[in-house]
């Protein structure tokens, strides 16, 4: 079985722009969760969304967006970039239904650097 | 709120050293604590886990036991090796939450 898959794996922006970045989760999952790993602030939970509805969030400021397709792939979206949103943005799918943060699968990871 | 704090890295040793990486969290209730391990160019993967009080979460040698009394989680193995060169991670989950918190990672080293 494939495991969660993440694209671009790198990208480079410039400040004001916006970047959209994309997951694939493990077939069969329905919920996927985003989140920003930086030196500085470590792992943190950005959003989960389950059956193309948002289920959490995290605490980010609206320009952090994102959704989900019928088919469970899911995008983020950051608009106005700043120098801060440089971070790994990881992607991690699970069956869904229960919600449990163990049964999560992380795909590698998309590097964003703001310039 | 909730919070994880985890010892500063890199921790550096030599193959088949004594490794313990602490980590000790504040949280409301009694949560569920994870460690997870990142190598290199990939995403987490769940190392071990423990739901209650005085559990041992143990995999691949790795050991962690929850201690309530000193709100403390932490990451030992007996003898590492050149390949669990990688970030580990501590992590709380509340009980009814979905929400996890991480600790920022150490980052551990093994020289041959």
């Amino acid at each position: 079985k494939a495991g969660v898959t993440q694209t671009p794996r790198y990208l480079i922006k410039t400040r004001g722009q916006q970047v959209t970045l994309s997951c694939s989760p493990i077939s069969g999952h329905r919920s996927v969760s985003w989140y920003q790993q930086t030196p500085g602030q470590g792992l943190q939970f950005l959003f989960e969304y389950f059956s193309e509805t948002q289920r959490n969030k995290g605490n980010f400021p609206g320009r952090f967006s994102g959704r989900q397709f019928s088919n469970s792939r899911s995008e983020m979206n950051v608009s106005t970039l700043e120098l801060g949103d440089s971070a790994l943005y990881l992607c991690a799918s699970s069956l869904g239904l229960a919600g449990s943060v163990e049964t999560q699968y992380f795909g590698p990871g998309t590097r964003l650097l703001v310039l | 709120g909730n919070s994880v704090t985890q010892m500063e890295g890199p921790v550096t040793l030599s193959e088949e050293a004594f490794l313990t990486i602490n980590c000790t969290y504040t949280a409301t209730g009694y949560p569920s604590l994870f460690w997870y391990v990142q190598y290199p160019g990939e995403g987490l993967q769940l190392l071990l886990k423990a739901t209650k009080a005085d559990d041992k979460g143990s995999n691949k040698g790795f050991e962690a036991t929850y201690r309530k009394e000193t709100t403390s989680f932490h990451l030992e193995k007996g003898s590492v090796q050149v390949s669990d060169s990688a970030v580990y991670f501590c992590a709380l989950c509340p009980r009814g939450s979905y929400i996890p918190t991480f600790g920022r990672g150490t980052s551990l080293i093994v020289h041959p």
